[in-house]
């Protein structure tokens, strides 16, 4: 059974770079599949926002496209997201997820709540 | 980038009625169309794909039926579990995006 597990910091300065990480149990990445962050926040809802290949390719929602990188560890079977200059609007329960090709995604990790404030 | 609204946004249902959710989508998105349930506190769990796919370890109770732009998630007898919120997600035209939930709660 596939389990994900996000971890990162619970609060985060307005400006600064928010870091998450995505631990993976039972599949390794490289394997195959994509990998990628979802978050839900009160004000937006469900929103994607980015997607990484087990070779390395990446895609980015337009819209935060800018700010965000994700990566890939093998060797530690984890993924992570960098999002930069934070607001306040970035405040949310952030997800990692196993996905399909097409784009929907079947496993998620618990989610981890990250709140912007100085 | 396309917009989901799912309707209604509250259905006040009791055990064993059944259940209607509808989605539209602002254009056409073939049968690229996913549907979660979220309860309270955990993650939403992927129940549907490809617009009537079930996933895996879900009960039939559950199906799902359209394509384009018109999209509908029947549960036939509500159990008591059943009662979350519900989102769909389109994956057909990037950015792939959600609706705003339907909340299924105790009449």
């Amino acid at each position: 059974q596939v389990q994900l597990q996000e971890s990162g910091p619970g609060v985060v300065k307005p400006s600064e770079t928010l870091s998450l990480t995505c631990s993976v149990s039972g599949y390794s990445i490289s394997s195959g599949y994509f990998w990628g962050w979802i978050r839900q926040s009160p004000g937006k809802g469900l929103e994607w926002i980015a997607t990484l290949y087990h070779s390395g390719s990446t895609n980015y929602s337009p819209s935060l496209k800018s700010r965000v990188t994700i990566s890939l560890d093998t060797s530690r079977n984890q993924f992570s997201l960098e999002m930069k200059s934070v607001t306040a609007a970035d405040t949310g329960v952030y997800y990692c997820a196993r996905e399909w090709a097409g784009g929907y995604s079947d496993f998620w990790g618990q989610g981890t709540l990250v709140t912007v404030s100085s | 980038e396309i917009v989901l609204t799912q309707s209604p946004g509250t259905l006040s249902l009791s055990p064993g009625e059944r259940a209607t959710l509808s989605c539209r989508a602002s254009q056409s998105v073939s049968s690229y169309l996913a549907w979660y349930k979220q309860k309270p506190g955990q993650a939403p769990r992927l129940l549907i794909y490809g617009a009537s796919s079930r996933a895996t370890g879900i009960p039939p109770r559950f199906s799902g039926s359209g394509s384009g732009t018109d999209f509908t998630l029947t549960i036939s007898r509500l159990e008591p579990e059943d009662f979350a919120v519900y989102y769909c997600q389109q994956y057909g035209i990037s950015p792939r995006t959600f609706g705003q939930g339907t909340k299924v709660e105790f009449k």
